[in-house]
C-alpha cells in the first residue's frame, strides 16, 4: 500500500487533556502534512512541516518529524470539543507531486 | 472567500450508468487532485493534474475511470460504466507546488458523494 499509518485509529480523551496522534510513512518526503476533517465535510489543512525541519508549532500545535524513523506526531494541547474530528497526516513524496494520505485518527474530545 | 468548489454533492445512480463529478479549483493554483474516500480504503489518490496536464492517474481503475481539465477553472472525473463498488466521497483539491519541492498545502471541496445501486 502507498499510504502511511496513524496511530492510534481511534483516541478519546477529555476536555482539557492533551492528545498525541501519531503517523508512519514509507518513502522519502519533501514534506509532511496534517489536516483535519469534521464529519460530512471536506478536509482542512492544519500544519506543514518540511523535510529538514524537526518540530514546528501553531498555536495549539505541536507537529514534529523524525525521517530517519519515518515517522510525526501531532500534539493537540488543551483540547476542546470542538476539537473533535479526523486527523490525516499526508506524505509529500520526494521527486514527485503526489499527496498521499495516511489512514487517519478519530479524535473524540469529550466536554 | 475562495474555495473549492464540487458538483454534485450527492448523486445516487444504477449500475452501468455514467456518473460526471466537477470540480472548480481555486484561481491561481496550478496543481489539482482527484481523491476517493472510504472507510475501508480511506483516501485514496486517484490522479492529478499540474498546469492542466496528467501527471499521474495510476490510481484510477483505467478501464472505467476518467479524468480531464478542459480548462483551468474546470476538472471532470467520469466513471463509465459506474459499478456499486465505486460508492464512495469523491473529494476535489488544489493547490500550488513549493518553491522547495513537493506539494504544498492543498485545499478540498466538500465532495460529492456518489451513492451506485
Amino acid at each position: 500500500s502507498q499510504q502511511g499509518e496513524e496511530d492510534p485509529q481511534a483516541l478519546s480523551i477529555q476536555e482539557g487533556e492533551n492528545a498525541t496522534m501519531n503517523c508512519s510513512y514509507k518513502t522519502s518526503i519533501n514534506n509532511l502534512q496534517w489536516y483535519r476533517q469534521n464529519s460530512g465535510r471536506g478536509l482542512v489543512h492544519l500544519i506543514l512541516i518540511r523535510s529538514n525541519e524537526r518540530e514546528k508549532h501553531s498555536g495549539r500545535l505541536r507537529v514534529t518529524l523524525d525521517t530517519s524513523k519515518k515517522s510525526s506526531s501531532l500534539l493537540i494541547t488543551a483540547s476542546r470539543a470542538a476539537d473533535t474530528a479526523s486527523y490525516f497526516c499526508a506524505e509529500a513524496q520526494g521527486g514527485s507531486e503526489k499527496l498521499v494520505f495516511g489512514k487517519g485518527t478519530k479524535l473524540t474530545v469529550n466536554p | 472567500d475562495a474555495r473549492v468548489t464540487q458538483t454534485p454533492r450527492h448523486k445516487v445512480t444504477e449500475m452501468g450508468q455514467e456518473v460526471t463529478m466537477r470540480c472548480q479549483p481555486i484561481l491561481g493554483h496550478n496543481t489539482v487532485f482527484w481523491y476517493r474516500q472510504t472507510m475501508m480504503q480511506g483516501l485514496e489518490l486517484l490522479a492529478y493534474f499540474r498546469n492542466r496536464a496528467p501527471l499521474d492517474d495510476s490510481g484510477m481503475p483505467k478501464d472505467r475511470f476518467s479524468a480531464e481539465m478542459p480548462d483551468a477553472t474546470l476538472a471532470t472525473l467520469k466513471i463509465q460504466p459506474s459499478e456499486p463498488r465505486d460508492s464512495a466521497v469523491y473529494f476535489c483539491a488544489s493547490g500550488l507546488p513549493r518553491g522547495g519541492g513537493g506539494t504544498g498545502e492543498l485545499f478540498f471541496g466538500e465532495g460529492s458523494r456518489l451513492t451506485v445501486l
